[in-house]
């Protein structure tokens, strides 16, 4: 199994500011997302961290408000730029490893954001 | 958005009793996935069936799989209190590489 680590797991932020929050992992995996997930509500993908090249963002996410770096098989960042209100959630990192049946991810503990 | 709809969105049993947990989805998928959610915290997957087969099981869980009506149900039998937590039917669509899409979610409380 694969075991994923995210920094901060909490973080309270004023709006205007950013934050950036790791996801670590274990060991080299191809694949690695972002996923935020509003209050009461369900997952939705942000972006595909690619390593050695941009990420790849689904509809309604931009790079400027969340950059992501993918420096290596075992490490993402995500940054929630000019944070207001609204981006109070929680985000998750997952990965796919090689072994996994498709789509078969594990997922991060989350890092709970509030932006007063 | 959202690829599916759960149903109910809320359930609240006996320890003991089982739980039945809905999902639809929009459209053709490679395969259909349950994740269980505790207190707002990481995902746990739970158990994977692909578009091929209709029926899984593992330990206490049951999932079937009705792509003509595109749907599926998680069956959790002998509920016990450590399985209140929030579960997610997640798809990979066909065409989608391997992104998930989730639905909206059911909360199961198990009361002792």
């Amino acid at each position: 199994s694969a075991v994923i680590s995210q920094k901060p797991s909490r973080d309270i932020c004023q709006r205007g500011t950013s934050l950036t929050i790791q996801c670590q992992v274990d060991s080299q995996v191809t694949m690695m997302f972002w996923y935020r997930q509003q209050p009461g509500q369900s997952l939705t993908l942000i972006a595909t961290a690619n390593q050695g090249s941009e990420a790849t963002y689904e509809s309604g996410f931009v790079i400027d408000k969340f950059p992501i770096s993918r420096p290596n098989l075992t490490f993402s960042t995500l940054t929630v730029s000019n944070m207001s209100p609204e981006d109070s959630s929680i985000y998750l990192c997952s990965v796919l490893p090689a072994w996994r049946e498709r789509g078969e991810q594990y997922f991060g503990p989350g890092t709970r954001l509030t932006v007063t | 958005s959202q690829q599916g709809e759960e149903d109910p969105q809320a359930l609240s049993i006996q320890e003991g009793e089982n739980a039945t947990m809905n999902c639809s989805y929009k459209t053709s998928i490679n395969n259909l996935q349950w994740y269980r959610q505790n207190s707002g915290r990481g995902l746990v997957h739970l158990i994977l069936i692909r578009s091929n087969e209709r029926e899984k099981h593992s330990g206490r869980l049951r999932v079937t799989l009705d792509t003509s009506k595109k749907s599926s149900s998680l069956l959790i039998t002998a509920s016990r209190a450590a399985d209140t937590a929030s579960y997610f039917c997640a798809t990979v669509i066909t065409g989608g590489g391997n992104k998930l899409t989730f639905g909206t979610g059911t909360q199961l409380k198990v009361e002792l």
